[in-house]
């Protein structure tokens, strides 16, 4: 089993409508957790960060955080066809010697229909 | 303004031949990485560096090594290029909690 799992997709919604990303990871110890959307071609951007249980809010992008459950998500509101890319979810272990690596699920490939 | 470079940004070059991509960043980060990622595919982990004097082989590494010798400065090399290596190459930081920052990437082809 990955530690980072992400639905593959693609995942598709009309313009307008709430898109709605989901991670899991199997580390119960991971304290920081990252939404990147890529464009085709392009680098991964970082688009959200979220470090405690609940919600944090950025525009029109939403992270839920469920550390008892391990998973977090991503809601997009307002869907345009701009957002139409991959959504990559990272997660940071802990690995021997307190250090900390970034661990990547496979992304989420996302189409905003006009 | 982009804060993590690298160069070239394209590169084609014959079966054989040693090449070093260039990585530099302006953040201070002590965290980097390179990252191997195909088109459509999975990014795959080549080598990582907590810090100066750092290096540790992620899961595509065998082919190629990292130093890190300044903080800001994380070059990777290829001993003897193949046209398997032929891939986008990513370099990334970050803080030791944070998200990671990317560099926009050398395509590399290797004929």
């Amino acid at each position: 089993q990955k530690e980072v799992e992400q639905n593959s997709g693609p995942l598709s919604v009309p313009e307008g409508a709430i898109a709605s990303l989901n991670c899991t990871y199997s580390d119960r110890v991971s304290q920081s957790f990252f939404w990147y959307r890529q464009y085709s071609g392009k680098s991964p951007e970082l688009i959200m960060s979220i470090y405690s249980n609940g919600d944090k809010e950025d525009g029109r992008f939403t992270a839920q955080l469920n550390k008892a459950s391990q998973y977090v998500s991503l809601l997009i509101r307002d869907s345009q066809p701009s957002d139409s890319a991959t959504y990559l979810c990272a997660v940071n272990i802990i690995e021997a010697g307190n250090n900390r690596k970034l661990i990547w699920g496979l992304g989420t490939s996302l189409a905003v229909n006009p | 303004e982009a804060d993590i470079y690298q160069t070239p940004r394209y590169l084609v070059i014959g079966t054989g031949k040693k090449i070093t991509l260039e990585c530099s960043q302006t953040m201070g980060h002590d965290k980097m990485y390179w990252y191997q990622q195909d088109p459509g595919m999975e990014l795959h982990l080549i080598h990582y560096s907590y810090g100066v004097n750092s290096t540790e082989k992620g899961d595509l590494s065998s082919e190629s090594t990292v130093s890190r010798i300044r903080t800001e400065h994380f070059p990777l090399t290829l001993e003897s290029a193949r046209p398997s290596h032929t891939s986008q190459y990513l370099c990334a930081s970050s803080t030791r909690q944070g998200g990671a920052t990317f560099g926009s990437g050398t395509r590399l082809t290797v004929v």
